[in-house]
């Protein structure tokens, strides 16, 4: 089964840093390009990171660029969201989503169940 | 970057209702233009590519069409699953950029 499985999510205070995980499963991981999406409580999608599928090429949102960073591991099948210098805008569900890999660029075609990040004093 | 809005922002409709959502592209987008499905407390789910190819596993019911700036998602008999908030997303150019959603609930 095609799966991906976030992890690492929490309470953090403004300012703090967390590093969220994605596991993927039953598929070649290797030969995807990968994303991060988030989610404020009761809002819609907004995407925020890129990554291509050999580590090699990175896209941010602005409003995350300096802060966050995406890396993955091929060897681990594992994809990294690195949050620095969070800010209480940053409290969202955090989704990782395989890109679809199509001719008709970035569309998410699996996704994790999200984990929850929440920065609050 | 380009700017996604969707209507409307909600509906009221009954199982076996046609039902149709517009979401347009504040540049032309060709037919760069995803559209996703979530449910409540739920992952979004893939539906439509390139504007109107279905996900493989997507109903038939489902259909999408549009191009340049203006594209819609149409539900032809709404099915109980079907109710659901729906959004679209360009993938012309990064930022990648999502619609504010559709949500679609019982009447």
């Amino acid at each position: 089964e095609v799966q991906l499985v976030e992890s690492g999510g929490g309470l953090v205070q403004p300012g703090g840093s967390l590093r969220l995980s994605c596991a993927a499963s039953g598929f070649t991981f290797s030969h995807y390009w990968m994303h991060w999406v988030r989610q404020a409580p009761g809002k819609g999608l907004v995407w925020v990171l890129r990554i291509n599928s050999d580590g090699s090429s990175t896209s941010y949102a602005d409003s995350v660029k300096g802060r966050f960073t995406i890396s993955r591991d091929n060897a681990k099948n594992t994809l990294y969201l690195q949050m620095n210098s969070l800010r209480a805008e940053d409290t969202a569900v955090y989704y990782c989503a395989r890109d679809s890999g199509g001719i008709w660029g970035d569309a998410f075609d699996i996704w994790g169940q999200g984990t929850m990040v929440t920065v609050s004093s | 970057d380009i700017q996604m809005t969707q209507s409307p922002s909600s509906l009221s409709a009954s199982v076996g209702d046609r039902v149709t959502i517009t979401c347009r592209a504040s540049q032309s987008i060709s037919s760069y233009l995803n559209w996703y499905q979530q449910k409540p407390g739920k992952a979004p789910k893939f539906l439509i590519y390139a504007a109107s190819t279905l996900q493989s596993g997507v109903p038939s019911r489902f259909s999408g069409s549009g191009s340049g700036t203006d594209f819609t998602l149409t539900i032809s008999s709404l099915q109980p699953e079907d109710f659901a908030t729906y959004y679209c997303q360009q993938s012309y150019s990064t930022p990648l950029t999502f619609g504010p959603g559709t949500r679609v609930d019982i009447k």
